[in-house]
Protein backbone atom coordinates (compact mmCIF):
# COMPACT_ATOMS: atom_id res chain seq x y z
CA UNK A 1 0.00 0.00 0.00
CA UNK A 2 0.99 3.49 -0.58
CA UNK A 3 2.90 5.00 2.47
CA UNK A 4 4.46 8.57 3.00
CA UNK A 5 6.33 8.38 6.56
CA UNK A 6 7.77 11.91 7.77
CA UNK A 7 10.76 12.28 9.77
CA UNK A 8 10.25 13.53 13.72
CA UNK A 9 9.36 16.42 15.42
CA UNK A 10 12.22 19.25 15.57
CA UNK A 11 12.95 22.31 17.90
CA UNK A 12 14.96 25.07 16.03
CA UNK A 13 16.44 28.34 17.21
CA UNK A 14 15.68 31.37 15.08
CA UNK A 15 17.97 31.56 12.04
CA UNK A 16 18.86 28.00 11.65
CA UNK A 17 17.56 25.66 9.02
CA UNK A 18 15.53 22.19 9.54
CA UNK A 19 14.89 19.25 6.75
CA UNK A 20 12.38 17.28 6.90
CA UNK A 21 12.26 14.14 4.78
CA UNK A 22 9.13 11.95 3.44
CA UNK A 23 10.35 8.26 3.11
CA UNK A 24 7.53 7.05 -0.07
CA UNK A 25 6.98 3.43 -0.29
CA UNK A 26 4.03 1.17 -2.08
CA UNK A 27 4.66 3.09 -5.58
CA UNK A 28 6.95 3.98 -8.10
CA UNK A 29 8.49 6.84 -6.73
CA UNK A 30 9.56 8.80 -10.13
CA UNK A 31 5.85 8.70 -11.03
CA UNK A 32 4.22 10.99 -8.80
CA UNK A 33 5.14 14.85 -7.99
CA UNK A 34 5.27 15.61 -4.54
CA UNK A 35 3.70 18.50 -3.03
CA UNK A 36 4.67 19.92 0.49
CA UNK A 37 2.18 21.71 2.69
CA UNK A 38 2.00 23.64 6.20
CA UNK A 39 -0.73 24.06 8.99
CA UNK A 40 0.37 26.99 11.58
CA UNK A 41 -1.45 25.77 14.97
CA UNK A 42 -4.74 26.50 14.63
CA UNK A 43 -4.40 27.28 11.02
CA UNK A 44 -5.14 26.71 7.79
CA UNK A 45 -3.38 24.83 5.20
CA UNK A 46 -0.72 26.58 2.94
CA UNK A 47 1.05 25.22 -0.21
CA UNK A 48 4.61 25.59 -0.38
CA UNK A 49 6.11 23.76 -3.14
CA UNK A 50 6.23 20.85 -5.86
CA UNK A 51 8.62 18.52 -7.12
CA UNK A 52 9.16 16.24 -9.94
CA UNK A 53 10.97 12.87 -8.30
CA UNK A 54 12.10 12.09 -11.35
CA UNK A 55 13.96 15.15 -12.73
CA UNK A 56 14.10 16.65 -9.51
CA UNK A 57 12.13 19.88 -11.14
CA UNK A 58 10.66 22.43 -8.36
CA UNK A 59 7.91 25.03 -8.13
CA UNK A 60 7.56 27.22 -5.20
CA UNK A 61 5.10 29.57 -3.46
CA UNK A 62 6.50 32.92 -4.04
CA UNK A 63 6.06 33.68 -0.24
CA UNK A 64 8.96 31.70 0.59
CA UNK A 65 10.57 30.09 -2.16
CA UNK A 66 14.30 31.94 -1.15
CA UNK A 67 14.14 30.44 1.98
CA UNK A 68 12.47 26.57 0.73
CA UNK A 69 14.29 24.02 -1.05
CA UNK A 70 12.81 20.39 -2.05
CA UNK A 71 15.37 17.77 -3.24
CA UNK A 72 14.92 13.97 -3.25
CA UNK A 73 16.95 10.73 -3.38
CA UNK A 74 15.67 8.31 -5.60
CA UNK A 75 17.84 5.65 -4.20
CA UNK A 76 15.66 5.88 -1.10
CA UNK A 77 12.51 6.80 -2.75
CA UNK A 78 12.56 9.85 -0.55
CA UNK A 79 12.08 13.51 -1.06
CA UNK A 80 13.14 16.69 1.33
CA UNK A 81 12.13 19.89 2.26
CA UNK A 82 14.55 22.46 3.88
CA UNK A 83 13.57 25.10 5.16
CA UNK A 84 16.68 27.83 5.94
CA UNK A 85 16.78 31.10 8.19
CA UNK A 86 13.94 29.59 10.17
CA UNK A 87 11.26 32.69 11.84
CA UNK A 88 8.65 31.60 14.84
CA UNK A 89 5.91 32.02 12.46
CA UNK A 90 7.65 28.82 10.70
CA UNK A 91 6.49 26.98 13.75
CA UNK A 92 3.90 24.40 12.11
CA UNK A 93 2.80 20.84 10.58
CA UNK A 94 4.75 19.96 7.96
CA UNK A 95 2.68 17.53 4.96
CA UNK A 96 4.39 15.76 2.03
CA UNK A 97 1.06 14.56 -0.57
CA UNK A 98 1.30 13.07 -3.15
CA UNK A 99 -0.24 14.06 -6.36
CA UNK A 100 -2.30 11.32 -8.55
CA UNK A 101 -2.19 11.40 -12.20
CA UNK A 102 -4.69 13.57 -12.56
CA UNK A 103 -3.38 16.66 -10.67
CA UNK A 104 -5.23 15.89 -6.67
CA UNK A 105 -3.85 14.84 -3.71
CA UNK A 106 -4.60 10.94 -2.73
CA UNK A 107 -2.11 10.38 -0.03
CA UNK A 108 -0.24 12.01 3.29
CA UNK A 109 2.13 11.99 5.45
CA UNK A 110 1.77 12.20 8.68
CA UNK A 111 3.07 15.45 9.38
CA UNK A 112 6.02 16.62 11.05
CA UNK A 113 5.66 19.64 13.64
CA UNK A 114 8.89 22.44 13.17
CA UNK A 115 8.81 24.13 16.55
CA UNK A 116 11.13 27.87 16.39
CA UNK A 117 11.76 28.89 19.84
CA UNK A 118 14.28 30.81 21.38
CA UNK B 1 -3.17 34.14 -6.39
CA UNK B 2 -6.61 32.69 -6.11
CA UNK B 3 -8.57 33.68 -3.30
CA UNK B 4 -10.70 31.39 -1.93
CA UNK B 5 -13.39 31.69 0.74
CA UNK B 6 -15.32 29.13 2.42
CA UNK B 7 -18.46 29.81 4.49
CA UNK B 8 -19.16 29.51 6.83
CA UNK B 9 -16.52 29.20 8.76
CA UNK B 10 -17.99 27.31 12.05
CA UNK B 11 -21.05 25.31 11.67
CA UNK B 12 -23.10 23.95 14.58
CA UNK B 13 -25.06 20.38 13.58
CA UNK B 14 -26.98 17.45 14.67
CA UNK B 15 -26.55 13.33 13.96
CA UNK B 16 -28.62 13.30 10.85
CA UNK B 17 -28.61 16.91 9.29
CA UNK B 18 -28.11 18.05 6.03
CA UNK B 19 -24.63 20.06 5.70
CA UNK B 20 -23.97 22.27 2.88
CA UNK B 21 -20.30 24.17 2.81
CA UNK B 22 -19.60 26.68 0.19
CA UNK B 23 -16.50 27.68 -1.41
CA UNK B 24 -16.19 31.29 -3.45
CA UNK B 25 -13.31 31.70 -5.93
CA UNK B 26 -11.88 34.77 -6.47
CA UNK B 27 -11.49 34.28 -9.92
CA UNK B 28 -12.75 31.50 -12.45
CA UNK B 29 -11.38 28.29 -11.63
CA UNK B 30 -13.19 25.86 -13.80
CA UNK B 31 -13.54 22.49 -12.25
CA UNK B 32 -10.82 22.30 -10.38
CA UNK B 33 -11.44 21.98 -6.87
CA UNK B 34 -10.93 19.46 -4.26
CA UNK B 35 -12.71 19.12 -0.92
CA UNK B 36 -10.32 17.71 2.24
CA UNK B 37 -11.75 16.23 5.69
CA UNK B 38 -8.77 17.01 8.41
CA UNK B 39 -9.64 15.73 12.07
CA UNK B 40 -7.47 16.91 14.80
CA UNK B 41 -3.83 16.28 14.78
CA UNK B 42 -4.20 14.24 11.46
CA UNK B 43 -3.31 15.01 8.07
CA UNK B 44 -6.23 15.98 5.58
CA UNK B 45 -7.88 13.46 3.60
CA UNK B 46 -9.18 13.93 0.16
CA UNK B 47 -12.84 13.41 -0.10
CA UNK B 48 -13.93 15.24 -3.78
CA UNK B 49 -12.10 16.06 -6.77
CA UNK B 50 -12.57 17.44 -10.07
CA UNK B 51 -15.87 19.36 -7.89
CA UNK B 52 -18.11 16.55 -8.20
CA UNK B 53 -15.89 13.17 -8.27
CA UNK B 54 -16.13 11.32 -5.07
CA UNK B 55 -12.81 9.71 -3.86
CA UNK B 56 -12.16 5.48 -3.44
CA UNK B 57 -13.46 4.67 -0.45
CA UNK B 58 -15.53 8.26 0.42
CA UNK B 59 -18.60 7.68 1.62
CA UNK B 60 -21.65 8.10 -0.80
CA UNK B 61 -23.03 10.84 1.43
CA UNK B 62 -19.97 13.47 0.98
CA UNK B 63 -21.41 15.32 -2.90
CA UNK B 64 -19.45 18.47 -4.32
CA UNK B 65 -20.92 20.57 -7.11
CA UNK B 66 -19.96 23.89 -9.04
CA UNK B 67 -17.73 25.48 -11.34
CA UNK B 68 -16.22 28.44 -12.46
CA UNK B 69 -16.29 30.16 -8.69
CA UNK B 70 -18.86 28.85 -6.61
CA UNK B 71 -18.68 25.22 -5.29
CA UNK B 72 -20.65 23.44 -2.60
CA UNK B 73 -19.72 20.49 -0.38
CA UNK B 74 -22.64 18.75 1.14
CA UNK B 75 -23.45 16.03 3.68
CA UNK B 76 -26.66 14.18 3.39
CA UNK B 77 -27.03 12.99 6.65
CA UNK B 78 -24.58 13.98 9.18
CA UNK B 79 -22.83 11.21 11.04
CA UNK B 80 -20.63 11.01 14.33
CA UNK B 81 -17.56 10.32 12.63
CA UNK B 82 -18.09 13.62 10.61
CA UNK B 83 -17.46 16.17 12.68
CA UNK B 84 -14.19 17.40 11.66
CA UNK B 85 -13.29 20.96 9.78
CA UNK B 86 -13.37 20.93 5.93
CA UNK B 87 -11.04 22.50 3.20
CA UNK B 88 -11.54 23.37 -0.48
CA UNK B 89 -8.28 23.62 -2.54
CA UNK B 90 -8.32 25.02 -6.02
CA UNK B 91 -5.58 23.28 -8.45
CA UNK B 92 -6.42 25.56 -11.86
CA UNK B 93 -3.58 27.50 -11.12
CA UNK B 94 -0.11 28.25 -9.06
CA UNK B 95 0.07 29.24 -6.17
CA UNK B 96 -2.08 25.87 -5.07
CA UNK B 97 -4.32 27.87 -2.43
CA UNK B 98 -6.99 26.78 0.41
CA UNK B 99 -10.04 27.95 1.61
CA UNK B 100 -9.50 28.88 5.36
CA UNK B 101 -12.02 25.82 6.50
CA UNK B 102 -15.28 24.97 7.61
CA UNK B 103 -15.33 23.89 11.46
CA UNK B 104 -18.65 21.11 11.65
CA UNK B 105 -19.09 20.34 15.60
CA UNK B 106 -22.25 18.65 17.19
CA UNK B 107 -25.06 20.80 18.13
Amino acid sequence: QVQLVQSGAEVKKPGASVKVSCKTSGYTFTSYYIHWVRQAPGQGLEWMGIIDPSGGSTSYAQKSQDRVTLTRDTSTSTVYMELTSLRSEDTAVYFCARRMGNGYFDHWGQGTLVTVSS
Amino acid sequence: DIQLTQSPSFLSASVGDRVTITCRASQGIDSYVAWFQQKPGKAPNLLIYAASTLQSGVPSRFSGSGSGTEFTLTISSLQPEDFATYYCQQLNTFPLTFGGGTKVEIK
